[in-house]
C-alpha cells in the first residue's frame, strides 16, 4: 500500500507568521508531489506542484522536496486567515496510471 | 478557461437505491478521473479514464459501481445498490494528459440514509 503521512493537525499560528506543513511518502518511484488547499465544502484546489529536489517557490508559498528522506513540505509566508483550510499532500502513482495517492490533510488555522 | 463540472451537487437517497452523477472536464483534457472522499480523509481514486478508454479501476467496488466515459469527454458514475458507506463527497477530476497536475470539480455530496 503506497502511503502519504500528514499530521492531521490542526496546526495553528498567528497572522503574519510562516506555517510549515510536512508530509511523507513511502512510494520510492513517485516523482511528482502536489499541495492542494480545500476550505470546508470546498473541492481541493492546486496550489503548487515541485518535481525535483530542492525548493520552489511561487509567491507566499515555498514547496521543498528531498526524495532521498521521502518528504515535502509547504511553507506559506505571512500567514493570513484566509489561507486556514485543509493542505492535502498528494504524490503522483507512477504504477498505476499516475493516479494521485492523497495523505489525509492537515488543518491550518491562522489566528488574527 | 471553464472549470471542470459536476451535477449535482447534492444528493440524499435511501440505502439500495441508484444513484448517477456527471463530470464534463475541462475542454482539452484527456484524463478524467472520479475520488471518493470521505469526511475527514484524502480523496481516493476509483476510476480512470483516458480518453475514453480505462487506465485504473482497480479501487473500483465493481459489484455496485460502474463508469463510463462515452466519445472521451463526459463521464457518468453510477452506484446500485448504494450502502450507508457509500456516503461521501464524489469528486471528478481532470488533467490534460496523464502525468499532468489535475484539477477539481465541485464535487457530488451524497448522503444515504
Amino acid at each position: 500500500q503506497k502511503e502519504v503521512e500528514q499530521n492531521s493537525g490542526p496546526l495553528s499560528v498567528p497572522e503574519g507568521a510562516i506555517a510549515s506543513l510536512n508530509c511523507t511518502y513511502s512510494d520510492r518511484g513517485s516523482q511528482s508531489f502536489f499541495w492542494y488547499r480545500q476550505y470546508s465544502g470546498k473541492s481541493p484546489e492546486l496550489i503548487m506542484s515541485i518535481y525535483s529536489n530542492g525548493d520552489k517557490e511561487d509567491g507566499r508559498f515555498t514547496a521543498q522536496l528531498n526524495k532521498a528522506s521521502q518528504y515535502v513540505s509547504l511553507l506559506i509566508r505571512d500567514s493570513q486567515p484566509s489561507d486556514s483550510a485543509t493542505y492535502l499532500c498528494a504524490a503522483l502513482d507512477s504504477n498505476s496510471g499516475y493516479a494521485l495517492n492523497f495523505g489525509k490533510g492537515t488543518s491550518l488555522l491562522v489566528t488574527p | 478557461e471553464a472549470g471542470v463540472a459536476q451535477s449535482p451537487r447534492y444528493k440524499i437517497i435511501e440505502k439500495r437505491q441508484s444513484v448517477a452523477f456527471w463530470c464534463n472536464p475541462i475542454s482539452g483534457h484527456a484524463t478524467l478521473y472520479w475520488y471518493q472522499q470521505i469526511l475527514g480523509q484524502g480523496p481516493k481514486l476509483l476510476i480512470q479514464f483516458q480518453n475514453n478508454g480505462v487506465v485504473d479501476d482497480s479501487q473500483l467496488p465493481k459489484d455496485r459501481f460502474s463508469a463510463e466515459r462515452l466519445k472521451g469527454v463526459d463521464s457518468t458514475l453510477k452506484i446500485q445498490p448504494a450502502k450507508l458507506e457509500d456516503s461521501a463527497v464524489y469528486l471528478c477530476a481532470s488533467s490534460r494528459d496523464f502525468n499532468q497536475p489535475q484539477h477539481f470539480g465541485d464535487g457530488t455530496r451524497l448522503s444515504i440514509l
